[in-house]
């Protein structure tokens, strides 16, 4: 069995601030995937990483970033100098490499930036 | 190119009813996912579609629900009789290829409300 946790329910940090979210993911499987989601007010699920198992390079895209650490397990998402866009609802999910497509979420965290 | 994309946005019944949804996949996505979210909860997988094909229902609560694919385009989920505990927000979402490295790309959700 897998499982993701995102032991933050909610966040609110100011305008301008870091924020870190953090996700943590339990699989059995050697080989896996990691993504995150975003779900802004409107309500349709964003896709904006995936990462494979065998690939623990941390990745930045503006002021996004993401730090995959297999050793605790957990894939966390920072976004920098945050901006009142960036409030929604965000979702980590996992998949395993052997024929199981579907993705496995954790509650989500929801952000809220404050102006 | 059009996403995916889900109709109603909202439907509000009662319990006993019926409802329909529809989910209309990206076109050329063979590969179709219905997922729902209980308020709060994670997202849960409820089935995948291969073009008309169920390739796996394990994500499926009870027989009170019922998916189709006729023609392996669009994709209908029907509830009846629906019940207070199927009330949440019902994703679907479409990929090209169906592994599990590739990305899911979802539709806006249809909210339904069981009073």
């Amino acid at each position: 069995a897998q499982k993701v946790t995102q032991a933050q329910t909610e966040i609110s940090v100011v305008e301008k601030e870091d924020v870190t979210l953090d996700c943590v993911y339990e699989t059995r499987d050697t080989t896996y995937y990691l993504f995150w989601y975003k779900q802004p007010p409107s309500g349709e699920l964003v896709f904006l990483i995936r990462r494979n198992s065998f690939d623990e390079q941390n990745e930045i895209s503006g002021r996004y970033s993401w730090n995959f650490q297999k050793s605790t397990s957990s894939f966390n998402f920072t976004i920098t100098a945050s901006q009142v866009v960036d409030s929604a609802v965000y979702f980590c999910a996992l998949t395993n490499n052997f024929g199981n497509e579907k993705l496995t979420f954790g509650t989500g965290t929801r952000l809220t930036i404050i102006p | 190119e059009a996403g995916v994309t889900q109709f109603p946005s909202h439907s509000v019944i009662e319990k006993g009813q019926t409802v329909t949804l529809r989910c209309d996949p990206i076109s050329g996505h063979d590969n179709l996912y219905w997922y729902r979210r209980v308020m709060g909860k994670e997202i849960k997988f409820l089935l995948h579609f291969v073009k008309e094909s169920k390739q796996d229902e394990s994500g499926m609560p009870n027989n009170r629900f019922l998916a189709e694919r006729t023609g392996g385009t669009y994709s209908t989920l029907k509830v009846q009789p629906a019940e207070l505990e199927d009330s949440g927000v019902y994703f679907c979402a479409s990929s090209q290829a169906g592994t599990p490295w590739e990305t899911q790309y979802f539709g806006p959700g249809t909210r339904l409300l069981v009073l």
